[in-house]
């Protein structure tokens, strides 16, 4: 399995800011994930992030809020924008491991927003 | 779209009890099936992982769960608690790259 580091592992901002998420990464890796998770709630995928192309958001996350880089194979970020109290949330960065639909988690960003 | 259904948001169990965690999927085709633990402050570790091999799968830290595919379950199970099990657990199936996870699992253990 990989091993993912996430930087800051928590952050107290506020609001109207923005603050830029790290995830590293110790092998190269093809797909990265990231994924919200509200307080007391599950994991909601926010947006894949493939090197060399744009990221592809779901149904409810756009990019002007939340943009991503994904700049090599080990590396990407998640920037949450012009911040909310709404957007106080554990997020979490993932990587589809060697074997197919199998992805394995950073520790997370815990962010609070005031 | 594939789904998963957890019964149960919060499980009590005593130490040296049967841990039972319960999950229901929805899937038009064979599914990949997971179950993740979260411990308090920590991200997602991977539990266990259903590939359509063996219908009975062994994870780490003694879980297991079986594939029903007439049942359309996969419930996780521990045969008798420790109190490190207290965490989060989510059961998550995906469909191509991507993972949909139910709403999670709260296990207490009562010494």
């Amino acid at each position: 399995s990989a091993v993912i580091s996430q930087k800051p592992s928590r952050d107290i901002c506020q609001r109207g800011t923005s603050l830029t998420i790290q995830c590293q990464v110790d092998s190269q890796v093809t797909m990265m994930f990231w994924y919200r998770q509200q307080p007391g709630q599950s994991l909601t995928l926010i947006a894949t992030a493939n090197q060399g192309s744009e990221a592809t958001y779901e149904s409810g996350f756009v990019i002007d809020k939340f943009p991503i880089s994904r700049p090599n194979l080990t590396f990407s970020t998640l920037t949450v924008s012009n911040m909310s109290p709404e957007d106080s949330s554990i997020y979490l960065c993932s990587v589809e491991g060697e074997a197919k639909n199998i992805q394995y988690f950073g520790a997370g960003t815990r962010l609070s927003v005031l | 779209a594939q789904s998963v259904t957890q019964l149960g948001s919060h499980v009590s169990v005593s130490e040296g009890a049967l841990v039972l965690l319960r999950c229901n999927y929805s899937s038009s085709v064979p599914p990949y099936l997971f179950w993740y633990v979260q411990y308090p402050n920590q991200g997602l570790q991977l539990l266990l992982k259903y590939t359509s091999a063996a219908t009975l799968v062994k994870g780490i830290n003694g879980f297991e769960a079986e594939f029903k595919k007439s049942e359309t379950s996969f419930h996780l199970t521990k045969p008798s608690a420790h109190m490190s099990d207290a965490a989060e657990y989510f059961c998550a199936v995906s469909e191509g790259y991507k993972l949909s996870f139910g709403a999670g699992t709260t296990v207490t253990v009562r010494a």
